[in-house]
């Protein structure tokens, strides 16, 4: 069974531009979560999905970023336009009923 | 303000001994915790849980131990080997979410 994998692995990007973030669940998976690791410190949460559904946006930074997920399937998360703040890694994970997330490798983004 | 911490940001032990990784936490509506282990350049990876209704989860060479009324586990891993090297992520949720905080890893290094 595949995992949650995410595209692309790395992203180098100028500030002021948009990059996209794509994440495919794992088959099945309801629930899907969007995460963030900056300059080492903590993975912070930023969204959770069920479904198509957004049912918590409470650690989105600002109106800079947007999460969607048409069809409860895949999920991108848009930055646009990114600062030099929003570098880091963004993992993705999903879940099905139970606590337990399983993440993606990650998308390191560097903005410039 | 963080609600989950790792105080020790590295750790090396000796192969063969035990490993022993320590959390504490501030909330109180804390209810599922839960340990990841990452290696560089790949996701966190599920290593155990525990319900705060437990004490104590073991599986295979990994236990988990929650003192609820210290806010506070820890992970043994016995006998450590090179292979658990790694950063070691604790993570909390709380009742009726599955939002995970995460503390800042602890770098554990097995020597051989």
């Amino acid at each position: 069974e595949a995992g949650v994998t995410q595209f692309p692995s790395h992203s180098v990007i100028e500030k002021g531009q948009t990059v996209t973030l794509r994440c495919d669940p794992i088959s099945g998976h309801d629930n899907l979560y969007w995460y963030r690791r900056v300059m080492g410190k903590e993975i912070k949460f930023l969204l959770h999905f069920v479904k198509e559904s957004k049912q918590d946006e409470s650690g989105m930074p600002n109106n800079r970023f947007l999460a969607e997920r048409t069809g409860g399937t895949y999920s991108t998360l848009k930055v646009q336009p990114a600062e030099l703040e929003d570098s880091g890694v963004y993992f993705c994970a999903s879940s099905q009923e139970s606590y337990v997330a399983f993440f993606g490798q990650g998308t390191r983004l560097t903005v410039v | 303000d963080q609600q989950v911490k790792q105080n020790s940001p590295s750790l090396s032990v000796q192969e063969g001994r035990i490993s022993i990784l320590n959390c504490d936490y501030t909330n109180s509506m804390f209810d599922y915790f839960l340990w990841y282990k990452k290696y560089p350049a790949e996701g966190p990876t599920f290593l155990i849980s525990i319900s705060s209704i437990k004490d104590k989860n073991e599986d295979g060479r990994f236990t988990v131990f929650l003192n609820k009324s210290a806010k506070h586990l820890s992970l043994h891993i016995v006998p450590s080997q090179p292979g658990d090297s790694a950063v070691y992520f604790c993570a909390a949720s709380a009742e009726g979410t599955y939002k995970y905080i995460f503390g800042t890893g602890t770098r554990l290094k097995v020597l051989a």
